[in-house]
């Protein structure tokens, strides 16, 4: 059963637009919500990630947004540009499990230029 | 640093074989994950380990086996393998479990046939 479910899993958005991601979790354990980053042939790299007590954490282009009640997070990025080209994966976990991720399908972005 | 390494890049195994991935980080992290990545499916764990000596089963641990006997390498042993085992493998670590990024390293895309 897929803990995080992520979606859209695909976008394509132009040179300057905004990218809008967006997950979903059931279990209310998870405490930990990072962003991960994956060019073709790499393994996946940390973008950006968040705790529930705070609803919203920005880092450049890139922003989370937390709604503990919908039980759900996204990901935005703004002037997003042709080299975020990338498969994003949200992900989810607690401490209880060592920090092991799960994570959602991930979303293969394209950005035109 | 050379972060975490992973050896071989890629392997064809025929069915009933065995063989072993590598994996070795050089940051002194005690947290490493063995995580399988499948077109589509996003990644999912297979085990994990909080220190030497010390494993646990994540999400898809049938038909492997892992040791930790030192900080530094965390292999993953394939027995019998089989083609559902057909997957590009990652493994990462983590420096303890108040630090959360977990760092990735390149990845073996195994194919059994």
């Amino acid at each position: 059963q897929q803990q995080v479910k992520q979606s859209p899993q695909s976008l394509i958005v132009q040179k300057g637009g905004i990218s809008i991601i967006n997950c979903a979790y059931e279990n209310t354990a998870f405490d930990y919500f990072p962003w991960y980053q994956q060019f073709p042939g790499k393994g996946p790299a940390l973008l950006i990630a968040i705790r529930p007590d705070v609803s919203e954490k920005k880092e450049g282009r890139f922003t989370i947004s937390f709604n503990k009640s919908a039980k759900q997070f996204s990901l935005h990025i703004m002037d997003s540009q042709p080299g975020d080209s990338a498969t994003y994966f949200c992900a989810a976990s607690f401490s209880n499990s060592g920090y092991a991720l799960n994570f959602g399908k991930g979303t293969s972005l394209l950005v035109t230029p | 640093n050379a972060g975490v390494t992973q050896t071989p890049k890629f392997r064809i195994l025929k069915i009933g074989q065995s063989m072993t991935l590598q994996c070795t980080q050089d940051m002194n992290h005690n947290y490493m994950y063995w995580y399988r990545q499948d077109p589509g499916m996003g990644l999912k764990l297979i085990y994990y380990s909080v220190g030497a000596g010390i494993t646990d089963k994540g999400e898809v641990p049938n038909g492997y086996n892992v040791s930790r006997s030192t900080t530094e390498d965390f292999p993953l042993r394939l027995e019998l393998a089989a083609p559902s085992q057909t997957s590009v493998y990652f493994c990462a670590s983590s420096r303890d479990r108040n630090t959360d990024t977990q760092y990735f390293g390149p990845g073996t895309r195994l194919t059994v046939l």
